[in-house]
Order: structure tokens, then sequence, then C-alpha cells
């Protein structure tokens, strides 16, 4: 298996609801990435996780709550979103040492 | 820190030769990838250069010059498919981090 997962593929909430994204990936990879991208604009990072602790949280506001449950798996909890958050949520992996990045699908999310 | 810039749009024609030029400034370099991302889609892997000089995959070929902080992505034989952004990225040394440049939209016209 060489791909990442991400489910939902489309979320639409409102902004006093509770979601989660979702990311799997079976390729025996170290790190795990979250990346959000607006329209016409690059992916820009979020949070890194390695070995399931989280070593690099780019500034991201708390209503952002990243959990790595096991070495496959990683969720992103969303909670009081702003509409201005809405973009595709975009989950990486790759075996670590600057390599083989491997992206998921995405999550498109609307917030209302 | 980090900054990585590619024009913002470029066109081209059905059958030409297009270059991406990418020009990046990084605390200690581990290597420059370029992917290809469709509107809605994931980024999907093109191209790894590690060392100075060219890579040639099929229609597309990848340059670096680490002295110039310069990479270009050259895709010839342009085909319609080929319409969509084109993003350079790097991967700071002693980092896990994969920072991507500004991405440049490309649209080929028949």
């Amino acid at each position: 298996d060489t791909e990442v997962t991400q489910t939902p593929k489309h979320l639409v909430m409102g902004m006093t609801n509770k979601k989660s994204l979702k990311c799997e990936q079976h390729m025996g990879h170290r790190a795990m990435y979250w990346y959000k991208q607006k329209a016409k604009k690059p992916p820009e990072l979020m949070f890194v996780y390695s070995y399931e602790k989280l070593s690099i949280n780019e500034s991201v506001p708390s209503r952002f709550s990243p959990e790595c449950p096991n070495s496959s798996l990683l969720n992103l909890h969303l909670h009081a979103l702003q509409p201005e958050d809405s973009a595709l949520y975009l989950c990486a992996s790759s075996p670590g040492g600057g390599y083989g990045y491997t992206f998921g699908s995405g999550t498109r999310l609307t917030v209302v | 820190g980090q900054n990585i810039d590619q024009p913002t749009e470029m066109t081209a024609t059905e059958g030409a030769i297009v270059q991406i030029n990418c020009t990046y400034q990084t605390s200690g370099f581990n290597g420059l990838f370029w992917y290809q991302q469709h509107a809605g889609e994931a980024p999907t892997f093109l191209s790894y250069n590690v060392l100075d000089g060219l890579e040639e995959k099929g229609r597309f070929s990848s340059f670096l010059s680490r002295s110039k902080g310069y990479s270009y992505l050259l895709l010839k034989e342009l085909q319609m498919k080929d319409s969509a952004s084109y993003l350079c990225a790097v991967p700071p040394r002693n980092t896990d981090k994969l920072i991507f440049g500004t991405g440049t939209r490309l649209q080929v016209f028949p």
C-alpha cells in the first residue's frame, strides 16, 4: 500500500460544530503532516508528527487540534472554526530524512 | 528561514516547451522537489534534485544549481492535461518540514 487515505473528501460544518478529519497510511512512515491550502495558493504547513509525537506546530490557532493515535493514523479535530478556515486540508507522510513525501487527496472543508 | 519564489502564472501552446523557474533561500539545503497539482487534487511528485545538473524523466526534466539557489522544471511537447499548478518545495536540513514555493499556474492552449 503506497497511499495516504483521507476522509471525508468533503465536509461542510457550522461555526459551532465539532468535526474531525482523518488520515491513514500503511507505508511505515514515521512522519505525518497536516497542510492547509487556500485556492490558488501553495500548501501551508500546519503540524508535523514524528514517531507519533507532535514535533512542529506552525503557530496554528487552537481551534485546530491534531492527534496521532498510532503510527498509521493522524486526526485533525476542528472546533469553533471561522469561514476563513474553509480550505483544502492535505495530509502527507514521509519516512523522514527529507524525502519520500506522499500526499493524500485532501478534505475540502467549507465552514458556514 | 525559507524563501522560495516562482512566477505566478505562465501560458504556453500545445506541443511547445515551457521552463518554470524556482529560486530559493533555505537554512541548509537538503534537496529540491517538484510537484504537479491539478485544481482541487493532491500534489503529485514529479522530480527530486539533490546534486547539480539536469535530471530527465520523459517529457519532464528538472535542473538544479545549488550555488545559485536555482532550479527549473522543463516541460516538453506540452499537452492540454499539463495545465496545472507546479510547485517547487524544499525540506530544510535537520527538520521534517517540506516547504512549498509560491507555485506557478500553467495554462496550455490549443
